[in-house]
This record gives structure tokens, sequence and C-alpha cells, in this order.
């Protein structure tokens, strides 16, 4: 069944720093995977969508995440991060119409 | 175009006590979900919706939870008695039928004392 796996449940960076948040899908190369981004509070907000279109695909608020099938990957890249993404960022693939999440990676930004 | 609504926000109950959320997905999104999302972990599928059907509730305890979609649009999510364990956001997401992308609503943080 196909699942994802977010390596690392808290990620700190200072602002102005390179995000790199990680995602490794199961074997068998999905349609689809996604990134969703959750502030406080509030509910899950897409932040791209990966269709095999193209294996690098931009998102919202700079963030941008490359399909490599040869290392099972989907990590979510930003160059310079800024207060506002600290936030929890979920990986997720969608399996037989539900969608399966990763457990998630809270993103801390320092000042 | 309006989003995915959910009330209450936040809810408060003592164990055994009953709950219930409401669901109203956005417009013309036949398929509507409600998962269960633990703080620290991602959100877990409790049931799926197409239309007023159920497509999958393997995950829903039913002996104590139960949905419904009675007119395909929006939905209530019930718990009775409420447990310790149940203390959670409660997130209800709607999906057109030809896309795979899922919108979430904002959920509703239940504690259970």
């Amino acid at each position: 069944a196909q699942s994802v796996t977010q390596l690392g449940s808290h990620v700190s960076v200072s602002e102005g720093a390179l995000v790199l948040l990680r995602c490794n899908y199961s074997s068998s190369v999905p349609p689809y995977l996604f990134w969703y981004v959750q502030y406080p509070n509030q509910g899950l907000q897409l932040l791209l969508k990966y269709t095999s279109a193209a294996t690098l695909v931009k998102g919202i608020n700079g963030f941008e995440a490359e399909f490599k099938k040869s290392e099972t990957s989907f990590h979510l890249t930003k160059p310079s991060a800024h207060m506002s993404d600290a936030a929890e960022y979920f990986c997720a693939v969608p399996r037989w119409g539900d969608m399966r999440f990763g457990a998630g990676t809270r993103l801390t930004v320092k000042p | 175009e309006a989003g995915v609504a959910q009330s209450p926000r936040y809810k408060i109950i003592e164990k055994r006590q009953s709950v219930a959320f409401w669901c109203n997905p956005i417009s013309g999104h036949a398929t509507l979900y409600w998962y269960q999302q633990i703080l620290g972990q991602g959100p877990k599928l409790l049931i799926q919706f197409q239309n007023n059907g159920v497509v999958d509730d393997s995950q829903l305890p039913k002996d104590r939870f139960s949905a419904e979609r009675l007119k395909g649009v929006d939905s209530t999510l019930k718990i009775q008695p409420a447990k310790l364990e149940d203390s959670a956001v409660y997130l209800c997401a709607s999906r057109m039928g030809t896309s795979d992308t899922q919108y979430f609503g904002p959920g509703t943080r239940l504690t259970v004392l």
C-alpha cells in the first residue's frame, strides 16, 4: 500500500536559511504526491502537488519540491526561511480515494 | 469560492458525554472526509462519503462514533460516549470527483476531560 515517511519530526532553521523537509514514498511510483502546511489552530492548506508532468514542482509561498524516483523522495525546499513559515508540514499520498499522511515535520524559524 | 466550513472550532466536554461536529463542504464537491488528528501526528481517515453514501468507514470506531451525510451536502460526526483518548482535532475535507486534491476545513479541537 502506498505510504509516505517524513524524516525528522522537528526542524529548526534561522531566518534566511535554507529550508529542507524530507519525505520518502514507498517503493511503487505514486501518480500524485502532496505537501500540505498547517499553521497553528488551522486546517491543512495545500502547498504543492506532484502530478508526474514535471519533477520539479513549485508551490505557494516560495516552496518547491523535487520528485526523485531513484531516491523515492519528494523533499520540500525553500531557499530562504521567513518567520511566517513556522508551521507543521505534511507529506501525503492519495490511496484509493483517500489521503495517507506522514507524521508531519514541525518547522521552527529562529530570528 | 467559499472553503470548507466546520463548527464548532473548539469543544471541551467531560468523558462519557456526547458531542457532535458539523461540516459543510465546498459547493459541488461530492466526496467528503472526516479525519482525526491527534497531537503530534498526521491526520487519519475516519470515514469517507461519496454523495450521501459511505465509501470507507473501516477506521471509524463504530461503538462510539457515527457520521451521516443525509442529503449529500453537509455532514455531522458524533461521538457518544466520549473517551479521554478522543481528544484531537477533527478535520473535514472535500474533493471534486475528478481531482485528487482535498481541501480542508479549519478543524474542531476537542478536549475530553
